[in-house]
């Protein structure tokens, strides 16, 4: 199967400073990078995703860089609010197939 | 509003006797897919169907079933349930014209069996 992992499975950060988030990925073929966000008793929600003919995307708030080459997928949150305080795992796609890490769980310290 | 309904979000059962969580999605997607969360482990990809009348087994199908008759719903099927299969489960779906699109994803059901 694949392997999806995350460096650090706790994240703290203070109010206002900004968050990064690490994803390590193995299946060199894969095409389609998504991060989502889980907060307690609902499902997964969509942040961000990323091509891997791309490298970098940003949306509001939020950065995704992708680095082929040593296959690392990371997630910038800009000013961390205390809304963000959730789980975050990266999700890759290889074929007809989604596999997930086991995600980091962020604290904003207020 | 375009949304994946799981049902129930909460299930209690033993041993043996068999169950059925439904999953239904109004977005007219053609990908669904369950999924089981378990801690440290992830989300698993348990089977996923590509259309209708189309499935196929994901990482961890031992133990369940799936049918997908209409493009909206796709149950999961318990047919003896055991110990092990207490897990969270979500349902997902997404279009599958393109390849950059993401899963949608519903609430979960939370399964506990004795």
């Amino acid at each position: 199967g694949e392997s999806v992992g995350l460096h650090l499975p706790t994240l703290s950060v203070q109010e206002g400073d900004n968050s990064i988030i690490n994803c390590a990925y193995s299946n060199s073929a894969s095409d389609y990078f998504i991060w989502y966000k889980q907060e307690s008793g609902k499902g997964p929600q969509f942040i961000i995703d990323i091509r891997s003919n791309m490298d970098k995307r940003q949306g509001q708030r939020v950065t995704v860089l992708l680095n082929k080459t040593v296959k690392h997928l990371s997630l910038q949150i800009a000013a961390t609010q205390p809304g963000d305080s959730a789980v975050y795992f990266c999700a890759e796609k290889a074929g007809n197939q989604f596999y997930f890490g086991t995600g980091t769980s962020l604290t904003v310290i207020p | 509003e375009a949304q994946v309904t799981q049902n129930p979000r909460y299930l209690i059962t033993v041993t043996g006797k068999k169950l059925t969580v439904t999953c239904s999605q109004n977005m007219n997607h053609e990908y669904m897919s369950w999924y089981r969360q378990d801690p440290g482990l992830g989300l698993r990809q348990i089977y996923y169907s590509m259309n209708v009348e189309v499935t196929d087994k994901g990482d961890v199908p031992e133990g369940y079933k799936v049918s997908r008759k209409e493009k909206r719903n796709f149950p999961l099927i318990l047919e003896s349930p055991s110990p092990n299969q207490t897990s969270l489960y979500f349902c997902a779906s997404r279009p599958q014209t393109g390849y950059a699109s993401p899963l949608h994803f519903g609430n979960g059901t939370r399964l506990t069996v004795t």
